[in-house]
């Protein structure tokens, strides 16, 4: 069975200090990949989704940056965090291709930036 | 484009009650749509999902959801309310191809009271 992992957990880190989130998913091959971002417990904001290595598809403008480096590997990066950038971030994947293909979340991580 | 309508912000419900959780949608083809449970500080869960046929889908945890291509809308009922049901919960939409991300609503949290 499938299954993805999002690391770390939760993440405390200063203003202007660099970011690296990392998602990973087990026991499918080519799957699609998306990161989202949750501002208080609410709505879900797309970020970036890829549907190979090194394809990537930016949603929105921002202090962000995602890299495919490995099929199931997806990594979201910042060079300097801002206090907006405070959420909580979501990895998602889906295999198959069709519209009618499910979207599977991971746990999440939750970044508090101060 | 598409996209989805949670009107509710809160729905509340004593145990026991039957529930609904309002969904309508704007696409310009055929919908697919899909809805999830999250859990504080938990990934979205899949619930159920609609392709096509029957109107009535049945998914995850008793929860089930009518289509009604008439009125544009995709509601998510359980007949009796657990406590444990409070969560928050998204629907989203498809109409393009497979490789576009899904589009969520703005999530609806829902309280079941004991």
């Amino acid at each position: 069975s499938q299954t993805i992992h999002q690391w770390p957990a939760t993440l405390v880190q200063p203003v202007g200090s660099p970011l690296s989130l990392e998602c990973t998913v087990e026991g499918t091959s080519n799957p699609n990949l998306y990161w989202y971002r949750q501002a208080a417990g609410r709505g879900l904001q797309l970020l970036f989704y890829s549907v190979g290595i090194g394809q990537i598809s930016s949603e929105v403008p921002q202090n962000l940056s995602a890299s495919r480096p490995q099929d199931r590997q997806f990594i979201l990066s910042s060079k300097k965090l801002l206090l907006s950038d405070s959420g909580f971030y979501l990895c998602a994947w889906s295999v198959l291709r069709g519209s009618t293909d499910t979207q599977y979340f991971g746990p999440g991580t939750r970044l508090t930036v101060l | 484009a598409q996209s989805v309508a949670q009107p509710e912000d809160q729905v509340n419900v004593a145990e026991g009650n039957p529930l609904t959780v309002k969904c309508t949608y704007s696409v310009s083809g055929n919908p697919y749509l899909f809805w999830y449970v999250q859990y504080p500080n938990r990934g979205l869960q899949f619930l159920l999902k609609y392709i096509t046929g029957d109107n009535l889908v049945k998914g995850s945890y008793g929860f089930e959801a009518e289509f009604n291509k008439s009125q544009t809308s995709f509601h998510l009922k359980k007949p009796s309310a657990l406590v444990s049901d409070s969560a928050l919960y998204f629907c989203a939409v498809r109409v393009l191809s497979g490789n576009t991300p899904l589009v969520f609503g703005k999530g609806t949290r829902l309280s079941v009271i004991a």
